[in-house]
């Protein structure tokens, strides 16, 4: 069976620090990995995806992931967090057929100055 | 291209009530998804299409929820009656399987509001 857990509902992060993300998978085949965004009163949109190629994934805005299998992590990171980072992030991980995504219930990013 | 568009963006409604949210996928897409999202229950998979034709409605909540997809650039998610609980934003997201590419396009949102 597939399923995500996020870990930490909320994160707190400096301006200008390290911004980790917690992801862990569960799945009964090989997964196709994703983050989305969603900013406030807005749709959710795609940062970056692992299928199955690189483990090393790079997205928009900076951000990056690293699939690591023995540990069944996809973790989210940012060198260095900026003030319109400050969002709510999903992970996810496609079904057996790779159509249906299961979420993760979603991790707030706070950014402070 | 102009994604996936929803309306209403925002939906006040009686209890009682018939409410039809609509959703225009990508042109080309082959599948449709529609979500729900509340701060309980975060963002939960109602039910989705393959080539306008359901795949798996195990998602949805009761009987008082339907949805159709008349054809490749429509869909509706309908709830009659309506009740508070049903209060919401309802997303609809698409995507296309060819070339491995399977990634989600999300768009804007219905904010219902069941009173």
């Amino acid at each position: 069976a597939q399923s995500v857990t996020q870990l930490g509902s909320h994160v707190s992060v400096s301006e200008g620090a390290l911004v980790l993300l917690r992801c862990n998978y569960s799945s009964s085949v090989p997964p196709y990995l994703f983050w989305y965004v969603q900013y406030p009163n807005q749709g959710l949109q795609l940062l970056l995806k692992y299928t199955s190629a690189a483990t090393l994934v790079k997205g928009i805005n900076g951000f990056e992931a690293e699939f690591k299998k023995s540990e069944t992590s996809f973790h989210l990171t940012k060198p260095s967090a900026h003030m319109s980072d400050a969002a709510e992030y999903f992970c996810a991980v496609s079904g057996p057929n790779f159509n249906k995504f299961y979420f993760g219930s979603g991790t707030k990013l706070n950014v402070k100055p | 291209d102009a994604g996936v568009i929803q309306s209403p963006r925002h939906e006040v409604t009686e209890m009682g009530q018939e409410v039809t949210l609509r959703c225009k996928p990508i042109s080309g897409h082959d599948y449709l998804f529609w979500y729900r999202q509340t701060m309980m229950r975060g963002l939960e998979l109602l039910i989705y299409f393959n080539n306008n034709v359901p795949i798996d409605d195990s998602g949805m909540p009761e009987d008082r929820f339907s949805a159709k997809m008349p054809n490749a650039s429509f869909s509706t998610l309908k709830i009659q009656p309506s009740e508070p609980r049903d209060s919401a934003v309802y997303f609809c997201a698409s995507s296309l399987s060819a070339e491995n590419n399977y990634e989600q396009y999300f768009g804007p949102g219905t904010r219902l509001t069941v009173t």
